[in-house]
């Protein structure tokens, strides 16, 4: 059981360029989540999906789009990616999606956009 | 304003030490409190879970929930080196929203 996993862990991309990260859970949940984690502002949700073919916007969407591409996984593309989306991504998943469910998170894409 | 507010740190304390971990909110209608530990270049894991007010042990780690003050706690009793971390506190709604509200985090760290 791999739990959450995320590719790639590390990313340094130019002003302007488009990539995807992507995540991916193994245990059979209903919801995942992408944040953003910055020093002293915590993690911050950028777009989460509720369930399958299902995607709402978090606190802070403007910049990024996502994709739930089946149960498993939920991409996020950055299609021209600035200097400001410098940041640690973090997926976390949940069983069901209701406020008391675990979140159980990966380990975290680290990019840099100069 | 933030929703939930937490003292950055860094906090020191020896080994064997109490620590006393804290948090503040303003949103009242927040019914679920977590507290995430995150260890260098790792993802959050969920160290404690309560629901409203009171208090949760597990362990060398204790909850409290004071909803009438919007304050929140975590204690460590004998604390470990192992215990050097970063603590996120979390919290959200009973309905609605499907995520969470973090705090910013305390970074501790325990000297042997």
């Amino acid at each position: 059981n791999a739990g959450v996993t995320q590719t790639p862990k590390f990313q340094v991309l130019k002003t302007g360029q488009s990539m995807t990260l992507q995540c991916a859970q193994d245990m059979n949940h209903n919801s995942m989540y992408w944040y953003r984690q910055d020093p002293g502002m915590g993690l911050r949700l950028i777009y989460y999906s509720a369930s399958e073919g299902t995607t709402d916007k978090g606190e802070v969407p403007n910049g990024y789009n996502v994709s739930r591409l089946n149960k498993r996984e939920f991409s996020l593309r950055l299609e021209s990616a600035a200097p400001s989306q410098t940041s640690v991504y973090f997926c976390a998943s949940s069983e069901a999606g209701t406020s008391a469910d675990t979140q159980y998170f990966g380990p975290g894409t680290r990019l840099t956009v100069l | 304003q933030k929703e939930v507010e937490q003292d950055p740190g860094p906090l020191s304390v020896p080994e064997g030490a109490i620590v006393s971990l804290n948090c503040t909110y303003s949103n009242s209608a927040f019914q679920y409190f977590m507290w995430y530990r995150q260890y260098s270049r790792k993802g959050p894991e969920l160290l404690m879970y309560t629901y409203s007010s009171g208090n949760k042990e597990d362990g060398r780690f204790t909850a409290q929930v004071d909803k009438s003050s919007k304050y929140i706690s975590l204690f460590i009793r004998d604390s470990q080196p192992s215990d050097s971390a970063t603590y996120l506190c979390a919290m959200s709604e009973a309905t609605g929203r499907r995520a969470l509200t973090f705090g910013s985090g305390t970074r501790l760290q325990v000297q042997p």
